[in-house]
C-alpha cells in the first residue's frame, strides 16, 4: 500500500534557527513528489515539484531535496511568517498527502 | 476569478440531511479534484475529473457521496443522509492538467450535528 509519512509532527523554532522537515514514502510508482504549505483556514498552497533523486528546488528560505526514499524541506533562517503546516504529497496516479508538519517560528 | 472558489464556506447540517458543496475552478483548468481533510490530518483524496469525465472516484467513502461536473467547469459534491463522521473540511482543487501544481480553494467546513 502506498504510504507517505512526515516527521516531526510539530516543530518549534526560534527565528533564524535553521532546520529540516522529513517526508518518507513507500509507493509503487512515483510520478512526482510535491510540497505544499497550508495556513489555518486555507487550502494548501503549492511550493515545489520534484521528480527524480538528486533533484533540488529553492524558493526564498526553503529548499526541497529528493532521494529514492525520502524528501527533505530545509528551512534556512526562518521568520515568524514561515509558520504554517507543510504537507508532502506523492503522485501515484492519485495525489496522496502526508499528515503534515506544523511549524511554529517564534521571534 | 483569480482562484478556486468554494461555497458555502461553512455548512451546518442535521444528521440525515442532504448537502451540496460547490466548486468553481480556475477558468481553463481541465482537471478538478475533491479532497476531505479531517482536523489535524492531511487531505484525503475523494475523486478526480478531467473535463466532465470522472476518472477516479475510488476515494468516495460510501455511496452517500456523489460528485458531478456536467459541463466540465463547476463541480458539485453531494452528500446524502449526512452522518457525524462526515464532519470535515472539503477541499476542491483544479489544475491545467493532471496532478501538476494543484491550486486549492479555501474549502467548505461541514459540521454534522
Amino acid at each position: 500500500e502506498d504510504q507517505v509519512t512526515q516527521s516531526p509532527e510539530a516543530l518549534r523554532l526560534q527565528e533564524g534557527e535553521s532546520s529540516s522537515l522529513n517526508c518518507s514514502y513507500t509507493v509503487s510508482g512515483l510520478r512526482g513528489l510535491f510540497w505544499y504549505r497550508q495556513d489555518p483556514g486555507k487550502g494548501p498552497e503549492f511550493l515545489f515539484t520534484l521528480y527524480s533523486a538528486g533533484e533540488e528546488k529553492e524558493k526564498e528560505r526553503l529548499k526541497a531535496t529528493l532521494t529514492k526514499k525520502e524528501s527533505f524541506l530545509h528551512i534556512t533562517a526562518p521568520k515568524p511568517e514561515d509558520s504554517a503546516t507543510y504537507l508532502c504529497a506523492v503522485n501515484t496516479d492519485k495525489l496522496i498527502f502526508g499528515t503534515g508538519t506544523r511549524l511554529q517560528v517564534f521571534p | 476569478g483569480a482562484g478556486v472558489s468554494q461555497s458555502p464556506r461553512y455548512k451546518v447540517a442535521k444528521r440525515g440531511q442532504d448537502v451540496a458543496l460547490r466548486c468553481d475552478p480556475i477558468s481553463g483548468h481541465v482537471s478538478l479534484f475533491w479532497y476531505q481533510q479531517a482536523l489535524g490530518q492531511g487531505p484525503e483524496f475523494l475523486t478526480y475529473f478531467q473535463n466532465e469525465a470522472q476518472l477516479d472516484k475510488s476515494g468516495l467513502p460510501s455511496d452517500r457521496f456523489f460528485a458531478e461536473r456536467p459541463e466540465g467547469s463547476v463541480s458539485t459534491l453531494k452528500i446524502q443522509r449526512t452522518q457525524q463522521e462526515d464532519s470535515a473540511v472539503y477541499l476542491c482543487a483544479s489544475s491545467y492538467r493532471g496532478f501538476e501544481k494543484l491550486l486549492f480553494g479555501s474549502g467548505t467546513q461541514l459540521s454534522v450535528l
